[in-house]
């Protein structure tokens, strides 16, 4: 079946724009996570959701990021105002409600700020 | 939190058995173990999952001691194919349907011919 799948693939933005990166998780999965990985770096844990809900937001950066998951699926996060230590590979992944470790993860969104 | 350590690094020739070892001396009772491993330019992919003692599926096996405070991960007979970055992951449930996820830095494993 289909995995999960994240867009755009790549994007270019410039220093003080707005971005919004989409996620789509594995059909029937209830849980869904996003990270964030800087380069030769390991992932940082931002915000997971479990339906459409999100328990804990404290991962998140700072308040320039939001997330948020509609319909028990899609998910997207959003970064406002964009700083250049901004520049990463996000990346979306999604379990099964009770499988909360073996997450599947999409091929991630490679943001560069500029 | 459990804070997780690996070897920044390892070589190995194809066809020995490598063992990469993660410690996580601060987990918590009800915290889980698990590995992953990336490739370039992908996202990571679940290799193994274990709370205690040794865990053993088609391509691994996790071996963790009485007193949970490191796990070493075991790939048999590696091939060129198994070069990746591995990470360990800590799994912390804090409650109120809240999880603390802290992925290790990597291992780099390199497969020598």
């Amino acid at each position: 079946g289909a995995g999960v799948s994240q867009s755009p693939s790549n994007k270019v933005t410039e220093k003080g724009k707005d971005v919004e990166l989409r996620c789509d998780p594995i059909s029937g999965h209830t849980a869904l996570y996003w990270y964030r990985q800087r380069l030769g770096q390991g992932l940082e844990f931002l915000i997971y959701f479990q339906g459409n809900s999100a328990p804990d937001k404290s991962g998140l950066p700072s308040d320039r990021f939001s997330a948020e998951r509609t319909g028990e699926s899609v998910s997207t996060l959003t970064i406002q105002r964009t700083q250049q230590e901004d520049s990463a590979v996000y990346l979306c992944a999604s379990s099964h409600g009770t499988e909360i470790y073996e997450q599947y993860f999409g091929p991630g969104t490679r943001l560069t700020v500029t | 939190l459990a804070k997780t350590t690996q070897p920044i690094s390892m070589d190995s020739y194809e066809g020995q058995e490598v063992n990469i070892t993660c410690s996580h001396n601060n987990i918590a009772t009800n915290d889980y173990i698990t590995w992953y491993q990336q490739f370039p330019s992908q996202g990571p992919r679940f290799i193994i999952q274990g709370y205690k003692t040794k865990v053993t599926n088609e391509v691994a096996s996790l071996f963790i001691p009485a007193d949970r405070k490191s796990s070493t991960l075991s790939l048999p007979r590696v091939s060129l194919s198994d070069t990746a970055v591995y990470y360990c992951l800590v799994g912390h449930y804090s409650g109120a349907g809240s999880y603390q996820l802290t992925f290790g830095k990597g291992t780099k494993l390199s497969v020598i011919p």
